[in-house]
């Protein structure tokens, strides 16, 4: 256990669905991630939030919204997504300032978008 | 364009095999290079890597940086079955923030036969 749970860990939806992804963490960290790993491509940032606040956007698509409500939990809001959106989504956690870079991740939501 | 590189992309040996797998960046504001473990989904943190020409080791892993040329290797002797997985390299960004930026490379698919 790496202290950051993730749910549910397998999600399959229609293109016309509305889902949502739970991440939480129980370390203490400040600093929450959303990572996207498609077959045969390297791990992709999608979102950073530090302190509740979202610091980083890598140019992903409106239809994923994400929510930090507070530093333990993080969402991944889904809707009208397509069949390319189809991967595993990691949620991370870290401190700030000293080891910031040291990720501790949950153990992803596979996603099959039909 | 900031970049990652892993190699071998895969490598099968048999167990009590020494591997070396390798990881080369070309990246700006370099702060940390970090070595991961995925078994199954959850990547879990090996090393994280500062210094040049300081060696890091837990058990049979081991892993050393150069900044002069750029790369990193993580070796792990006497192998065993428990190794097989997929090793992730990344960089840690340094630019004024403190939360991790992570870039990843594409991995190397380590399986290991008895």
């Amino acid at each position: 256990e790496t202290g950051v749970t993730q749910t549910p860990r397998h999600l399959v939806m229609g293109m016309t669905n509305k889902k949502s992804l739970k991440c939480e963490q129980h370390l203490g960290h400040n600093a929450m991630y959303w990572y996207k790993q498609s077959a045969k491509k390297p791990l992709e940032l999608m979102f950073v939030y530090s302190l509740e606040e979202r610091v980083e956007n890598n140019s992903v698509p409106s239809r994923f919204s994400p929510e930090c409500p507070n530093s333990s939990h993080l969402f991944l809001h889904l809707h009208t997504l397509q069949p390319e959106d189809s991967a595993l989504y990691l949620c991370a956690s870290s401190p700030l300032r000293a080891q910031g870079e040291k990720l501790f991740f949950g153990s992803g939501t596979q996603l099959s978008v039909l | 364009e900031d970049k990652v590189v892993q190699s071998p992309l895969s490598l099968v040996v048999h167990e009590g095999d020494t591997v070396t797998l390798n990881c080369s960046y070309e990246v700006t504001n370099f702060r940390s290079l970090l070595w991961y473990k995925q078994e199954k989904k959850a990547p879990t943190f090996l090393f994280m890597l500062t210094s040049s020409g300081i060696e890091k080791k837990s058990g049979r892993l081991s892993s050393i940086l150069d900044k002069k040329e750029l790369f990193s290797i993580l070796n792990i002797t006497a192998t065993q079955t428990g190794d097989s997985a997929i090793y992730l390299c990344a960089w840690g960004f340094a630019g004024g923030t403190s939360y991790g930026k992570l870039t990843f490379g594409q991995g190397t698919i380590l399986t290991v036969h008895p």
